[in-house]
This record gives C-alpha cells, sequence and structure tokens, in this order.
C-alpha cells in the first residue's frame, strides 16, 4: 500500500524557512515523479512544484519560484520541498502527491498533508 | 494561467439520486481532466483521470466526460460516503490549476 507522510511543518515568522519532508514507502520511489500542492484554510487546492523521478527535473508555480525548492533523496524515499523567505500567503496545508505513471501532472496518491503557518 | 469554473459551488441530494457537477476550462485542454474527492478531515483523492478514465478501486457510479473546455462528474445513486468536496483540475499546461470545489451534501 502507497504510504506519503510528511513532517516538518508548524509557526514561522514571515521571511524565515522551513523545510518539509516527505517519507515513501509501498512503492519504488525512485520511478515516481512528485508533487507538492498546498491547500490555505478553506480554500482551494493550489499545485506547488513537481520533481521528475531522478531529481534532475524540477517545475514551480511562479509565486514559490526562487524561494522554494523541491528536492528529493531517492537512497531515502524521501521527498523534501525547502522554503526560504516565506510570506502570509504561503500558510496552508501542503500534501505530497505521486505522479501519475500515465499522466505525470495527475496526483495520483496523497499523504495527510503538514500544516505551515506564517504569522508574527 | 487556465482558468477551471466549477459549478455549482455547493448542492445538496437525496440517497440514490443522481448529480451532475460541471467544470469549464478558460481555454481548450484535450481532455486532460482529473477529478478529486475530498472527504471532510481528509487529504485529496484521485477518482478520474484524461476526462473519463476511472481511477483504481474507484466504484463504477462515479463516471466523467467532456471534451474541449467542458467537463462533467456525475455521480449515480448517491451513497452517504460521497459527502466531499470535488475539484477539477486541469494538467494540460503549467501551473496545473484546480477548479474551486463543489461541496456536496446529503439533504
Amino acid at each position: 500500500e502507497v504510504q506519503l507522510v510528511e513532517s516538518g511543518g508548524g509557526l514561522v515568522q514571515p521571511g524565515r524557512s522551513l523545510k518539509l519532508s516527505c517519507a515513501a514507502s509501498g512503492f519504488t520511489f525512485s520511478n515516481y515523479g512528485m508533487h507538492w500542492i498546498r491547500q490555505a484554510p478553506t480554500k482551494g487546492l493550489e499545485w506547488v512544484a513537481s520533481i521528475s523521478p531522478s531529481g534532475g527535473s524540477t517545475y514551480y508555480r511562479d509565486s514559490v519560484k526562487g524561494r522554494f525548492t523541491i528536492s528529493r533523496d531517492n537512497a531515502k524515499s524521501t521527498l523534501y520541498l525547502q522554503m526560504d523567505s516565506l510570506r502570509s500567503e504561503d500558510t496552508a496545508t501542503y500534501y505530497c502527491a505521486t505522479a501519475s505513471g500515465t499522466y505525470y501532472y495527475v496526483m495520483d496518491a496523497w499523504g495527510q498533508g503538514a500544516s505551515v503557518t506564517v504569522s508574527s | 494561467d487556465i482558468q477551471m469554473t466549477q459549478s455549482p459551488a455547493s448542492l445538496s441530494a437525496s440517497l440514490g439520486e443522481t448529480v451532475t457537477i460541471e467544470c469549464l476550462a478558460s481555454e481548450d485542454i484535450y481532455s486532460n481532466l482529473a477529478w478529486y474527492q475530498q472527504k471532510p478531515g481528509k487529504s485529496p483523492q484521485l477518482l478520474i483521470y484524461y476526462a473519463n478514465s476511472l481511477n483504481d478501486g474507484v466504484p463504477s457510479r462515479f463516471s466523467g466526460s467532456g471534451s474541449g473546455t467542458q467537463y462533467s462528474l456525475k455521480i449515480n445513486s448517491l451513497q452517504s460516503e460521497d459527502v466531499s468536496i470535488y475539484f477539477c483540475q486541469q494538467n494540460y499546461d503549467s501551473p496545473y490549476t484546480f477548479g474551486a470545489g463543489t461541496k456536496l451534501e446529503l439533504k
């Protein structure tokens, strides 16, 4: 069974940094692209970033480009999201998700989410 | 960015009823449309991809249709466990945008 477990969320001041982790199990992690998606309180879903199976290609939405870095450690089956220069509008629950094998930007399995609150 | 407009924003239906949720893209997305279900307090789950392909393990009462800019999700014979928020998402072009969601409740 595919399992994705996010960690590293919390309360952080504007301008500071936070790093999320997503521990994967139940599938061959190194074969799948991965995504981060966020959901602000009582709001809809927003794609944040994606990474190829090898980690050699990364993709970001414009509002996080230059501030967030997606990475992965295939030996540890773990996905990361380094978030720098955080803003209040980054407050959200952050989900990691696997890319569908056939349609890369379809989010197949999702984790339970990690809550990030950016506030002074 | 491609805008995804979902309707209705909320609906109330009775057990056994058939409901339909619509999703309109601001440009042609060539059937690159997925539907997700988010139950209260849970993370989203993939229901349908490529407009009409049912994900593994999803009950056959769920179906998707559409092409071009117009898509729909149909739930036949509504069950209590279908109470959720449903989101559409285009996976055609970056940024991969979602609809605002449709909240489905039981009447």
